[in-house]
């Protein structure tokens, strides 16, 4: 069974950019988390998606938005983007919501210029 | 606000040895804890997980003990191997909150 898929692996953007990123999770899944990871702060919760609906939201400005399609993939996305948004962005996926054991994907490095 | 903290960013220890890594939360709501193995350029993977019911579980060489009183719990890695060195989470959750991760203890066993 395949694991969870990010893409892009690695982005470059520059300050007032936007993006978007993007996550496959195992097949089966429909719950899917977004956390950012930054030295020193660990993992920061951004959001959960199940279902096609928000379950939950982390405490990051409304520039931080996502989204999850019909077959449980998943897109975030990042506008007016600011030097301290550099960071790695894991998405996790699960069975169900976050109680359950999570299985992270590689993640996508941010890094704004 | 970090409800759930590892204050040791980094351990070192000699193989064979025994690693603690402990990890402190706030939230008397949680009431499921993991803990998570990550290395560079890939994403965490799951170690060990235990539920607030119980005080203590094992798996091979991975043991997490949980003081709820103390709302603390620690890994205890027994033998330590070079191939544990890694950056282990610990994250805690309850069942319509999200999980919340620690910001992780760097792990070095040496030769």
């Amino acid at each position: 069974k395949a694991g969870v898929t990010q893409t892009p692996r690695y982005l470059i953007k520059t300050r007032g950019q936007q993006v978007t990123l993007s996550c496959s999770p195992i097949s089966g899944h429909r719950s899917v988390s977004w956390y950012q990871q930054t030295p020193g702060q660990g993992l920061q919760f951004l959001f959960e998606y199940f279902s096609e609906t928000q379950r939950n939201k982390g405490n990051f400005p409304g520039r931080f938005s996502g989204r999850q399609f019909s077959n449980s993939r998943s897109e975030m996305n990042v506008s007016t983007l600011e030097l301290g948004d550099s960071a790695l962005y894991l998405c996790a996926s699960s069975l169900e919501p976050s109680y359950n054991e999570q299985f992270f994907g590689p993640g996508t490095r941010l890094t704004v210029l | 606000d970090q409800q759930v903290k590892q204050n040791s960013p980094s351990l070192s220890v000699q193989e064979g040895r025994i690693s603690i890594l402990n990890c402190d939360y706030t939230n008397s709501m949680f009431d499921y804890f993991l803990w998570y193995k990550k290395y560079p350029a890939e994403g965490p993977t799951f170690l060990i997980s235990i539920s607030s019911i119980k005080d203590k579980n094992e798996d091979g060489r991975f043991t997490v003990f949980l003081n709820k009183s103390a709302k603390h719990l620690s890994l205890h890695i027994v033998p330590s191997q070079p191939g544990d060195s890694a950056v282990y989470f610990c994250a805690a959750s309850s069942n319509n909150n999200d999980m919340r991760f620690g910001a992780g203890t760097r792990l070095t066993v040496k030769p």
